[in-house]
């Protein structure tokens, strides 16, 4: 069974930082794209950026809003995904969600899986 | 502003059919990528009901359809039921970023009436 377990949420100061961890399992996590989305309170869903795998370049993106101020890294021995986040606003307070793209055989498809989602909250 | 559009409310009565839209351009929906579709209730994460444009996961009722043609895609919800009342979004991948980053419409509210 596909997991995801996102950890490292909580309080902190506006200009702090905090780094969440993604756990996977149940997949080869060194083959599978993976990706940081949040959610603040009342609003939409975010794309914050993505870790390719080496096979397909091994870069990280972040997305405009984040740019400059989060890192994407990841650890393939431990299967773990990172997300670093400096400078934090009161704007970023959201629940960070780590996703992936796995491919169905059954249907021929590439299905998305997520965590349940870690809670961060910049406030003073 | 969302780079895949949806309208924010849609409603309808018990056992009616209801459709979301989700209106993309020529760099996501346009370009082939898969759309996928999330409900998500109050205080929950969002729950995969359709991936892959029409592909149902596991436990997801057939009265959910998923569509897609050309820059657009649709989400169908038949025999309404008072448990379908909630948020459901479209995803897809976009060209026009770094390659392959995920976009989002942004949300439609559905209300059972």
């Amino acid at each position: 069974e596909v997991q995801l377990v996102e950890s490292g949420g909580g309080l902190v100061k506006p200009g702090g930082s905090l780094t969440l961890s993604c756990a996977g399992s149940g997949f080869t996590f060194s083959n599978a794209w993976m990706s940081w989305v949040r959610q603040g309170p009342g609003k939409g869903l975010e794309y914050i950026g993505q870790s390719k795998t080496k096979a397909g370049g091994g870069t990280t993106d972040t997305a405009a809003p984040v740019k400059g101020r989060f890192i994407i890294s990841r650890e393939d021995s431990q299967s773990t995904l990172y997300l670093q986040m400096n400078s934090l606003k009161t704007e970023d307070t959201a629940v960070y969600y780590c996703t992936t793209i796995l491919y169905d055989s059954p249907s021929g498809s590439y299905r998305p899986y997520w965590g349940q989602g870690a809670l961060v909250t910049v406030s003073s | 502003q969302s780079v895949l559009t949806q309208p924010p409310s849609v409603s309808g009565a018990p056992g009616q059919r209801v459709t979301i839209s989700c209106t993309g351009g020529s760099s996501n929906i346009g370009a082939g990528h898969d759309v996928q579709w999330y409900q998500q209730l109050p205080g929950t994460a969002p729950k995969l009901i359709i991936y892959g444009n029409t592909n149902r996961p596991s436990g997801v009722p057939d009265r959910f359809t998923g569509s897609k043609s050309g820059t657009s895609a649709s989400l169908a919800v038949t025999g309404l039921e008072a448990e379908d009342e909630a948020d459901y979004y479209c995803q897809s991948y976009d060209n026009s970023l770094s390659g392959g980053d995920v976009v989002f419409g942004g949300g439609t509210k559905l209300t059972v009436l």
